[in-house]
């Protein structure tokens, strides 16, 4: 099915460790996103993408990195992980006007 | 700075109860206002409302946008058990979307 997929779906790292959460969509859309949700709390934009070579800074983007080298992937890099940054990361895609398409996360929890 | 306001944070209904989740926002070059109901995994996209006073509907669901007093309101009407979630609003920009905390509804059988 089309769409954006997430993978790993779930990942426990120890403190230090890195990770790449990958993020792929197979519906050609420019702008990519993403986002992490805190037990009880809304969706903080990490880092957004509006087309492949290009990305920018969002709410939360310290202790993170992101490439977009083609427009299908969009990887959020964990360089030295943190408790902080336990979470469910989302990605999602967006072309026109009919909002998000979103991946079905992956749950993060550094000890 | 960029913020987007959802009240109630949480509510308990019982079926066949019309429940009004309130969304405030302030987002610099606003474009529209995007309502996600989130189950247990993503959030699934509901309505995007991008003109004042036009009201959409899907079912059971409508809902509205005021963008003089930058506010929006989602209705359910006769809510179900499966009508459960949490509702998220978000205001968008040309970029990226800031999304609120979410009101948690509860219906109870």
């Amino acid at each position: 099915n089309a769409g954006v997929t997430q993978t790993p779906k779930f990942r426990i790292l120890k403190i230090g460790q890195s990770m790449t959460l990958q993020c792929t969509q197979d519906m050609n859309h420019n702008y990519m996103y993403w986002y992490r949700q805190d037990p009880g709390m809304g969706l903080k934009l990490i880092y957004y993408s509006v087309g492949a070579g290009i990305t920018d800074k969002g709410e939360v983007p310290n202790g993170y990195n992101v490439s977009r080298s083609t427009t299908e992937d969009f990887p959020l890099r964990l360089e030295l992980a943190a408790p902080s940054q336990t979470s469910v990361y989302f990605c999602a895609s967006m072309q026109g006007i009919y909002g998000y398409t979103f991946g079905s996360g992956t749950r993060l929890t550094v000890v | 700075e960029d913020k987007v306001v959802q009240s109630p944070l949480s509510l308990v209904v019982h079926e066949g109860d019309t429940v009004t989740l309130n969304c405030s926002y302030e987002v610099t070059n606003f474009r529209s206002l995007l309502w996600y109901k989130q189950e247990k995994k993503a959030p699934t996209f509901l309505f995007m409302l991008t003109s004042s006073g036009i009201e959409k509907k899907s079912g059971r669901l409508s809902s509205i946008l005021d963008k003089k007093e930058l506010f929006s309101i989602l209705n359910i009407t006769a809510t179900q058990t499966g009508d459960s979630a949490v509702y998220l609003c978000a205001g968008y920009n040309n970029n990226d979307m800031r999304f609120g905390a979410g009101t948690r509804l509860t219906v109870k059988p």
